[in-house]
């Protein structure tokens, strides 16, 4: 168990729609990632925010948002859901934003978009 | 653009043997780099990183190599045994202004038999 949390663990919703995945990190983690996981695209990062600001952003589609509250937990945004948005959703954290920090990764949503 | 890629996408290994993943990657200005295992339905653990300064790291039954002059890193586990049947994920950071911005190899899927 790597101290990081996500919920929900599945997700099933209809195209257009929009949902939120929510991030826990662990405790007095203050960096959290977002990654996306598909059988096409491979593990991609998505978002990275430092205490409760945008630290860096990857490849992350303009329907997609995430925050940082300042209970550091975060949570990522996806609306007018597509089919190709279906994938696996991964957040992780780190102690701080630097870039030589151990990332732990949570469980994952998995989002189905029918 | 940068890319991380990996030689081999299955590796098939005798429980007790020896295992060498390899990785190649294409951005010569990248400075750290990381080795991640997942578990089938669980989001990817850390196992060991580099920097750019070094060129070799040994952990508990694992060593990566890395080779700047080719752009290569590799991942050698000693001693295989079934826990360590997983997806191994190579990563480098393409740090952005002090950012940790991961990019992640597509995997290699090592099988250990018994």
């Amino acid at each position: 168990d790597s101290g990081v949390t996500q919920t929900p663990k599945h997700l099933i919703t209809a195209t257009g729609q929009r949902v939120t995945l929510r991030c826990s990190p662990r405790s007095g983690d203050l960096s959290v990632y977002w990654y996306q996981q598909s059988l096409d695209q491979g593990l991609q990062f998505l978002i990275q925010y430092y205490n409760g600001e945008e630290r860096a952003k990857g490849n992350i589609l303009e329907r997609f948002s995430a925050q940082q509250f300042p209970d550091l937990h975060s949570e990522l945004n996806l609306s007018s859901l597509e089919l190709g948005d279906s994938a696996l959703y991964f957040c992780a954290s780190s102690p701080s934003g630097e870039p030589y920090n151990e990332q732990f990764f949570g469980p994952g949503t998995r989002l189905t978009v029918l | 653009g940068e890319s991380v890629g990996l030689h081999l996408p299955t590796l098939s290994v005798q429980e007790g043997d020896n295992s060498i993943i390899n990785c190649a990657y294409s951005n010569s200005a990248s400075d750290y780099f990381i080795w991640y295992k997942q578990e089938s339905g669980k989001g990817p653990q850390f196992i060991i990183d580099i920097r750019s300064n070094m060129d070799k790291r040994q952990g508990q039954r694992v060593t990566v190599l890395l080779n700047k002059t080719v752009k290569h890193l590799s991942l050698q586990i000693a001693a295989t045994q079934p826990g360590d049947s997983a997806v191994y994920f190579c990563a480098e950071n393409d740090s952005i202004q002090g950012a940790q911005k991961l990019v992640f190899g597509q995997g290699t899927r090592l099988t250990i038999n018994p």
